[in-house]
């Protein structure tokens, strides 16, 4: 399968935790992107990389939320003392820079008790 | 304020109707927008997209128009199927040099009987 992976798929932690979630996005796509999507709700923007480079974070991307792409293939999000509100579908997609579509993966869901 | 609206009641419709959905928006210049198709627990996956100086966009059984005098795009589901029950989300993108940077809707759910 040459689709998106985001590893976990499911994360349970205690508040206070940090965790750390995996993308590996299709392999000759250069953009990669993080959102957020709550029960009911659409995906929220939250950042997004070409290449190695990070261009854009969302002002819901707080201190405690930090994204890397070292080598420009795979992505990491972490999130340090997590909290109850930070409860949500963590979602992953790439595309190409000149590409008008966005290939989403399943998602980590997180819940933090 | 910005927002984006969509219909937050499920849409039940028989199978072989046309659904139609909505999607509003205030106080948004989108440059283009798009439609997508999300499975319980599952990523969105992308259906259409349509540009601000287009007017309408066909894929197969699927018809999205953009009206950006009434800030409202509609998407047809024609000759609808059980396996078209999903919620489909509209999504703004914001800047036409920054492909990407969407904003989403909050979807909306359409049930297909048999």
């Amino acid at each position: 399968d040459t689709g998106v992976s985001q590893d976990p798929r499911h994360k349970i932690t205690k508040r206070g935790q940090n965790v750390t979630f995996r993308c590996d996005p299709i392999s000759e796509h250069n953009r990669l992107y993080w959102y957020r999507q709550t029960l009911g709700q659409g995906p929220e923007f939250l950042t997004y990389f070409q290449n190695e480079a990070q261009l854009e974070k969302s002002r819901l991307l707080s201190d405690r939320f930090s994204a890397e792409r070292p080598k420009g293939s795979f992505s990491t999000l972490e999130i340090q003392r997590t909290e109850q509100g930070d409860s949500a579908m963590y979602l992953c997609a790439s595309s190409l820079a000149s590409g008008e579509t966005q290939y989403f993966g399943p998602g980590t869901r997180l819940l933090v008790l | 304020s910005q927002k984006i609206e969509q219909n937050s009641e499920a849409l039940n419709i028989q199978e072989g109707k046309t659904a139609t959905l909505t999607c509003n928006y205030t106080n948004y210049s989108p440059a283009y927008l798009q439609w997508y198709r999300q499975d319980p627990g599952r990523g969105p996956v992308f259906l259409l997209l349509i540009r601000e100086n287009e007017k309408e966009k066909r894929k197969e059984r699927l018809k999205v128009t953009f009206d950006t005098t009434l800030k409202q795009s509609l998407f047809h589901i024609t000759a609808s199927q059980p396996a078209d029950s999903a919620t489909y989300l509209c999504a703004l993108g914001l800047e036409s040099d920054s492909w990407g940077k969407f904003q989403f809707g909050a979807g909306t759910q359409v049930v297909v009987t048999p």
